[in-house]
Formats: structure tokens, C-alpha cells, sequence
């Protein structure tokens, strides 16, 4: 069964800190990988990707760290605010999963505590 | 620009009923998606329409079915409803199929089953 692990379930960090949030993945066949940030009573947001054949991806304060033979990946934010405070899912999509299926962690809620 | 449109936004239903979302996808975006949303199982796939096609469906009960319009506007309807479909019913559209990049969530409609 196509599967993807994330962790932690939430995080607590001071603003100005960096919180990590990491994510397996089992599906060899994936070959995108994106980070979604939800705030309440919205929808996902895309918030960066990355496919396999880079090891890093920066955008703004916003990076993520690609380790394939390892499968795994994880969403640095940099220099986090109050404004980060939301849930985030990592997800996962490739050939292997048929037409375009994000599979999803189950989401980290970050709290950035100012 | 518009983003992607989900009504109504809250429903209450009761077991045993039927309940027909709705879902308007971004201008000229053909391809729309749809995920459920629940504490404990996260974001799960359900279908994906393309060009009035089912071309995807996840792992779900035949109670759960949609289709796709002319002008890729989506319903999904899910009948006899239970308890267990209390959820986030979130609606995502592309341009196409496997459109990593222009995919896009709307705000959702939250269902609760009393």
C-alpha cells in the first residue's frame, strides 16, 4: 500500500525558530514530491515541491531537504512567525499511482509561539 | 482570477441520506479532483475527473460517486450516509491530468452526519 509517514504530529517552536517536520516515503515510483500549508476552514495551499533528481529546494524561508536513497524528505522554515502556525501535510505523486493521486501524511500542526 | 468554488460550504445530514456537493473548478482548468478530510484517516483520495471521465477513484464505497460536466464543473454525491462520513470534503482542480504544478484546493464543505 502506497504510504507516506510523516512526523511529528505537532510542533511548538518560538518565533524566530526553525521547526522540521519529516516524511517517508515506501513507492520508489514516486516522482514529485509537494508540502501543502492549512490554515482553519481553508483548503491546502501548495507551498513548495520538489522532485527527486535535486537533494534541496529553497524558496524564501521555505526548504526542503530531498534524501532518495533514504526516502525521505522534510520542510525546513526558516526564521518561523505567528503567521506559520498551521497544519502541514506532506504528499507524494508519481507513475506509479496511476493518474495524478497525492498521497498524503497525516499532517503536522506547527504552533510559532511569539 | 477565481479559485476553485465548493458549495455549500456546511451541511448537516441525517444517517441514512444523501447528500450532492458541488465543486466549480478554476477558469479553463479540465481536471478536478476530490479528497475527504478527517481526523484520524487525513486527506484520502476519492476521484478524479477529466473531460467528463472517471480516470482515477480511490479507495472508497460505491456510496460514494460523482461525474463531471461539460463546462468540468463536479458533483460528488454519497448516499446513505453514515456516521463515518462526518468530514472535510475538499474538491481540487488542473488544467490536466498529472498538472503538478497548477493543482489547486477550494475552501472545502464540511459534512456532518447526525
Amino acid at each position: 500500500q502506497q504510504q507516506v509517514k510523516q512526523s511529528p504530529q505537532s510542533l511548538i517552536v518560538q518565533k524566530g525558530g526553525i521547526p522540521i517536520i519529516n516524511c517517508a516515503y515506501e513507492n520508489t515510483a514516486f516522482d514529485y514530491f509537494p508540502w501543502y500549508q492549512q490554515f482553519p476552514g481553508k483548503g491546502p495551499a501548495l507551498l513548495i515541491a520538489i522532485r527527486p533528481d535535486v537533494s534541496e529546494k529553497k524558496e524564501g524561508r521555505f526548504t526542503i531537504s530531498f534524501n532518495k536513497s533514504a526516502k525521505q524528505f522534510s520542510l525546513h522554515i526558516m526564521d518561523s512567525q505567528p503567521g506559520d502556525s498551521a497544519t502541514y501535510f506532506c504528499a507524494a505523486s508519481g507513475r506509479g499511482a496511476g493518474s495524478y493521486q497525492l498521497t498524503f501524511g497525516k499532517g503536522t500542526k506547527l504552533s510559532v509561539i511569539p | 482570477k477565481a479559485g476553485v468554488t465548493q458549495t455549500p460550504r456546511y451541511l448537516i445530514k441525517t444517517r441514512g441520506q444523501q447528500v450532492t456537493l458541488s465543486c466549480s473548478p478554476i477558469s479553463g482548468h479540465r481536471s478536478v479532483s476530490w479528497y475527504q478530510q478527517t481526523p484520524g484517516q487525513g486527506l484520502q483520495f476519492l476521484f478524479e475527473y477529466f473531460s467528463e471521465t472517471q480516470r482515477n477513484k480511490g479507495n472508497f464505497p460505491g456510496r460514494f460517486s460523482g461525474r463531471q460536466f461539460s463546462n468540468s464543473r463536479s458533483e460528488m454525491n454519497v448516499s446513505t450516509l453514515e456516521l463515518g462520513d462526518s468530514a472535510l470534503y475538499l474538491c481540487a482542480s488542473s488544467f490536466q491530468p498529472r498538472d503538478n504544478y497548477g493543482y489547486t484546493f477550494g475552501s472545502g464543505t464540511r459534512l456532518t452526519v447526525v
